[in-house]
């Protein structure tokens, strides 16, 4: 079935440093790929997401790339924040589910230092 | 209100007792979704609600689980004879339709913790 893989947390990094946390995921045809984070405290919130291969999704300067050729779809940001501390999550949904279920990768917590 | 509201925000109950989670999604939003989050684990898609549509139940883990949708909006997600491995958090979200096509918001989640 459907899945999700994302490295294992916790990433930790100062200020300022490059991010990259990995995602790859296993679905037949062409599903919709999506990030997620989890502020402490807070809900999940959408970060950005990507519809088709070779799309581009970015938001509050991170940025992750549709790669259909490797399935990947890998976050990015160049500089980090201590404010970026939270817990990413990588997420699909597959058209064969009828677009009703976001199935999750495990989660990848970072903590950026001063 | 503003976002998907839920309820209890934390549940400490004893194993074998019943416990119901309150979800209140954002108003006009058709679509509805529970998920679970264990401990160390990723979220798990329990229960889905489209309109008047019959719900898509895949992902409820056993029937001591269970989960209703009254009139299009508030829904209730029931656990009979909890056993401590259903302590996590419970997510609700929802959405103005199709996830593929619109944004899910999430509540803050229920944590429900079985002793």
């Amino acid at each position: 079935g459907d899945s999700v893989t994302q490295m294992e947390g916790p990433v930790t990094l100062s200020e300022e440093a490059f991010l990259t946390i990995n995602c790859t995921y296993t679905a037949t045809g062409y599903p919709s790929l999506f990030w997620y984070v989890q502020y402490p405290g807070e809900g999940l919130q959408l970060l950005l997401k990507a519809t088709k291969a070779d799309d581009k999704g970015s938001n509050k300067g991170f940025e992750a790339t549709y790669r259909k050729e490797t399935t990947s779809f890998h976050l990015e940001k160049g500089s980090v924040q201590v404010s970026d501390s939270a817990v990413y999550f990588c997420a699909l949904t597959h058209p064969a589910g009828g677009y009703n279920k976001l199935i999750f990768g495990a989660g990848t917590r970072l903590a950026v230092h001063p | 209100g503003a976002g998907v509201s839920q309820s209890p925000s934390n549940k400490v109950t004893e194993k074998g007792k019943d416990v119901e989670l309150r979800c209140d999604p954002i108003s006009g939003h058709t679509a509805l979704y529970w998920y679970r989050q264990s401990l160390g684990q990723g979220l798990e898609f329990l229960i889905y609600f489209q309109g008047n549509s019959a719900p898509d139940k895949s992902g409820l883990p056993s029937d001591r689980f269970s989960a209703e949708r009254t009139g299009g909006s508030v829904s209730t997600l029931t656990i009979q004879r909890t056993q401590q491995e259903d302590s996590a958090v419970y997510l609700c979200a929802s959405s103005s339709g199709t996830v593929g096509g619109n944004t899910i918001y999430f509540g803050e989640g229920s944590w429900l913790t079985v002793v």
